[in-house]
């Protein structure tokens, strides 16, 4: 069954330094998500991305965050510069094309990066 | 703004029993859809059960089912014959039919089974 991956599955950095948290979503999917939780908290919406630019951010989603598509599978989160309270789980989710003009299909999300900012 | 609202952070049941989360919305749209996901130890979002909301019929899968209603902005859980396999938070969703579609998370239920 086709499935979101995410790499890598840890990544431990320094305040200040920028990371790129890579996803490949499920290959026949045109809408792509990025979402984090902090420990012990509700998973909050970053952004959405579709034909290649951003469809919505949250306030969350500042200046310190980018997202691109580089190739055809591979979506990736960049955080310039990381703080403290960056640290958190990022999901990457997709999701497929309009089914039956009611909309798109469930988002599924991959395993998550689990992101320590010291 | 949609919202999302679980009212029991934690539940625990007996193993083979039944038991219902609970989730409540508020959203001024009138199409849109509702979600169950699973986030076992692993930390990943599986998920549990979709409903949209234009269909009456409550949506089942296996021992999983839900009791939506639309009047009340209601969207509960109800695990049947529960398994040590389904302890893990169970988080409810939201998602606008139009727009981004971004999904709205509640805060999430620890559920634990008892052997």
């Amino acid at each position: 069954e086709p499935e979101v991956t995410q790499t890598p599955s840890h990544q431990v950095t320094q305040m200040g330094q920028e990371v790129i948290l890579r996803c490949v979503p499920i290959s026949n999917h045109l809408y792509f998500y990025w979402y984090r939780q902090i420990l012990g908290q509700k998973v909050e919406f970053l952004v959405s991305f579709y034909n290649n630019e951003i469809s919505e951010k949250s306030e969350i989603f500042d200046d310190q965050f980018s997202v691109e598509r580089p190739d055809g599978s591979n979506f990736t989160l960049k955080i310039r510069s990381t703080k403290l309270e960056d640290s958190a789980m990022y999901f990457c989710a997709s999701s497929g094309a309009w089914t039956s003009g009611r909309g798109r299909e469930t988002q599924y999300f991959g395993p998550g990066t689990r992101l320590l900012v010291l | 703004a949609q919202t999302v609202t679980q009212s029991q952070p934690e539940m625990s049941v007996q193993e083979a029993e039944t038991v219902t989360l609970s989730c409540t919305y508020d959203t001024s749209e009138s199409d849109y859809y509702l979600f169950w996901y699973k986030q076992p130890p692993s930390r990943q979002m599986i998920l549990v059960i979709r409903q949209e909301a234009y269909k009456q019929q409550n949506a089942t899968e296996n021992r999983f089912s839900v009791n939506f209603q639309k009047a009340a902005k209601s969207f509960s859980l109800k695990i049947s014959d529960s398994q040590l396999g389904d302890a893990a938070m169970y988080f409810c969703a939201y998602g606008d039919i139009q727009g981004a579609q971004k999904l709205v998370f509640g805060q999430g239920t620890r559920l634990t089974i008892n052997p």
